[in-house]
């Protein structure tokens, strides 16, 4: 089975702290991604990444930034954290050489900025 | 601009059956995905449909009608468990990534 792990379920921050959420996979998938997810809206992409070292803006990247030095591993990052960034966050990856490609989540990192 | 719908929330009975639809408005399609999200956990691939039709799955069937830009996913011998937010989500013509997600569909099953 995937196994998509974040590093934290909850977390709690100030306004204006760099936060750092992590995010690793173990299928040696190439495509990464990470969503924010808010009640009423469906999953908005932050980011994504296709391979390492590459990285691709998705919807909302505004105030975010990723970093990815390793296949398994994909970082997101809160410049300075404001409050409208509190939420849930997803990360989920995909084999590219897959017909079908689907994304396999994490549980999810449930962020509050105060 | 691009767009899915489904209903907010359903209800329905332990042993029914319901249906989820699920439309959508895209710039290209290559494929249609159903996902279950159980309350605090993550989203998991149910199904996948590319070509119109239903497709079949032990209790879980998800229909697929491009023409009509339209998927439902339809839940038999309902139990309890199958409590959860049921998302759909799209793959544009144009990418090979990036999934385009409804706001998804929260079923309540009572006894």
């Amino acid at each position: 089975d995937v196994k998509v792990t974040q590093s934290s379920r909850y977390l709690v921050k100030r306004t204006g702290e760099k936060v750092f959420l992590e995010c690793v996979q173990d299928m040696d998938h190439e495509n990464m991604f990470w969503y924010r997810q808010d009640p009423g809206l469906g999953l908005r992409l932050i980011y994504f990444s296709y391979d390492v070292k590459m990285k691709e803006k998705g919807d909302i990247p505004e105030g975010y930034s990723v970093s990815r030095e390793k296949k398994e591993r994909f970082s997101l990052i809160l410049e300075s954290a404001s409050t409208n960034q509190t939420s849930m966050y997803l990360c989920a990856s995909s084999d590219r050489s897959r017909v079908i490609r689907a994304q396999h989540f994490g549980d999810g990192t449930r962020l509050s900025i105060l | 601009g691009q767009n899915i719908d489904q209903p907010t929330e359903m209800t329905a009975t332990e042993g029914a059956i319901v249906q989820i639809n699920c439309t959508y408005q895209t710039s290209g399609f290559n494929g249609l995905f159903w996902y279950q999200q159980h309350a605090g956990e993550a989203p998991t691939f149910l199904s996948y449909n590319v070509l119109d039709g239903l497709e079949e799955k032990g209790r879980f069937s998800s229909f697929l009608s491009r023409s009509k830009g339209y998927s439902y996913l339809l839940l038999k011998e309902l139990q309890m468990k199958d409590s959860a937010s049921y998302l759909c989500a799209v793959r544009g013509r144009d990418s090979n990534y990036q999934l385009i997600w409804g706001a998804g569909t929260k079923l309540i099953i009572k006894p």
